[in-house]
């Protein structure tokens, strides 16, 4: 068991860019989560997989974001035309089991930041 | 709709000495209660879950957190700090009506553990 793992774990990039996160779950697990952490908050729900369906996606998910789970195993977070606004961690989580009982596992997250 | 509350953002302790921090939360289902801890530049890692049964739920470091319906609330404790434990404490919630809960978030009580 090798835990979440993100790459990259930090990104600088200009305004206006599009930038590509990855995420690589813990093997087997079925479910993964996308949350944003900003600055001095709790991490928010973005959205949720289950194999390759995604499932929710908050309000928070605007249309400059885009995230995809094409085999069911790594996932990849997509925000075109960047903005200051996105500066954020990006945190992602996995969990395994049939039921709610099993814990989500966090990755160590992508650090973005927007100039 | 739920949401949770730390009361506190930043809770300074000296080194050897007792530590409350306080999680209070509202919802209009059950949910399952979380905590969970973040050192610097890294992901979260979980202390304690609370799903059902015993309301007294005791977890890893020496943590443990007390359930309490009637005031909604879900308080973490330790009874001796250590200068290691100076770190993000994340107290969350997760609906218990399904198996694929998102996690709802509070803001973060910062722990510091003085010399």
């Amino acid at each position: 068991d090798t835990g979440v793992s993100q790459n990259p774990r930090h990104k600088i990039t200009k305004r206006g860019q599009n930038v590509t996160f990855r995420c690589d779950p813990i093997s087997e697990h079925n479910r993964l989560y996308w949350y944003r952490q900003t600055l001095g908050q709790g991490p928010e729900f973005l959205t949720y997989f289950q194999n390759e369906a995604q499932l929710e996606k908050s309000r928070l998910l605007s249309d400059r974001f885009s995230a995809e789970r094409p085999k069911g195993s790594f996932s990849t977070l997509e925000i075109q035309r960047t903005e200051q606004g996105d500066s954020a961690m990006y945190l992602c989580a996995s969990k395994g089991g049939r039921g709610v009982r099993e814990t989500q596992y966090f990755g160590p997250g992508t650090r973005l930041l927007v100039l | 709709a739920q949401s949770v509350t730390q009361l506190d953002s930043q809770v300074p302790v000296f080194e050897e000495a007792p530590v409350e921090l306080r999680c209070n939360y509202s919802s209009s289902v059950s949910v399952y209660l979380f905590w969970y801890v973040q050192y610097p530049n890294q992901g979260l890692q979980l202390l304690l879950k609370y799903l059902s049964g015993s309301t007294l739920v005791k977890g890893i470091n020496g943590f443990e957190a007390e359930f309490n319906k009637s005031q909604t609330s879900f308080h973490l404790r330790k009874p001796s700090v250590h200068i290691s434990d100076t770190a993000e404490y994340f107290c969350a919630a997760g609906n218990s009506g399904g198996s694929n809960y998102k996690l709802t978030f509070g803001k973060g009580t910062l722990l510091t553990v003085n010399p």
